[in-house]
């Protein structure tokens, strides 16, 4: 079962605008990950926000997390066509280390 | 550092046939992970693995799925007897601890 839901499910915007995608969740957790995924690269890991942090920066990255509202938001700042990729968040919760991912959000950034 | 590795990249079966993946984490790496990523979804996990002990494996389908990470190091994904359904990428991620899971290329796995 994936707890992780991210919305929306595609997004297509024009080179060098800003992109926001957003992922809510069902239970606990430790922290939250957003991973990007292409077929160049694989799954790269992006950025982790502990479940005691509100907002966390990384380059283009922006990160939110509202634990009282099980959500968390990811922008990426001036966006390029290598942007282009599908982007999961993924939660960790308990004691075993486990993450779950979302559907993800597939993001088309157009020259 | 080199990344995870995972070999093969491809790989195409008839149903029935048995199959196996191999996965190399990055050095120093205790937790290894394999997940299953079936198209338009996030990858679900089957297998967690603590140096060589099988920590989590609630996930993995034991009557046609197993595992071994031999040494603490390389692991072995098996699958058999394959299935249509089982049809889909199968990645191999690995990590120090908590937090940022390394992952390799994955293989995309065919059941004719």
């Amino acid at each position: 079962s994936q707890q992780g839901e991210e919305d929306p499910q595609a997004l297509s915007i024009q080179e060098g605008e800003n992109a926001t995608m957003n992922c809510s969740y069902k239970t606990s957790i430790n922290n939250l990950q957003w991973y990007r995924q292409n077929s160049g690269r694989g799954l790269v890991h992006l950025i982790l926000i502990r479940s005691n942090e509100r907002e966390k920066h990384s380059g283009r990255l922006r990160v939110t997390l509202d634990t009282s509202k099980k959500s968390s938001s990811l922008l990426i700042t001036a966006s390029r066509a290598a942007d282009t990729a599908s982007y999961f968040c993924a939660t960790e919760g308990g004691s075993n280390y486990k993450l779950t991912f979302g559907k993800g959000t597939l993001l088309t950034v157009n020259p | 550092e080199a990344g995870v590795v995972q070999s093969p990249r491809y790989k195409i079966i008839e149903k029935k046939q048995p199959v196996a993946f191999w996965c190399n984490p990055i050095s120093g790496h205790n937790t290894l992970y394999w997940y299953l990523q079936n198209l338009g979804q996030g990858p679900e996990l089957l297998i967690r693995y603590e140096n060589e002990e099988a920590v989590d494996d609630s996930q993995l389908p034991k009557d046609r799925f197993s595992a071994e990470r031999l040494k603490g190091v390389d692991s072995t994904l098996k699958i058999q007897p394959a299935e249509l359904g089982d049809s889909a990428v199968y990645l191999c991620a690995s990590s120090r601890m908590e937090g940022e899971q390394f992952f390799g290329p994955g293989t995309r796995l065919t059941v004719l």
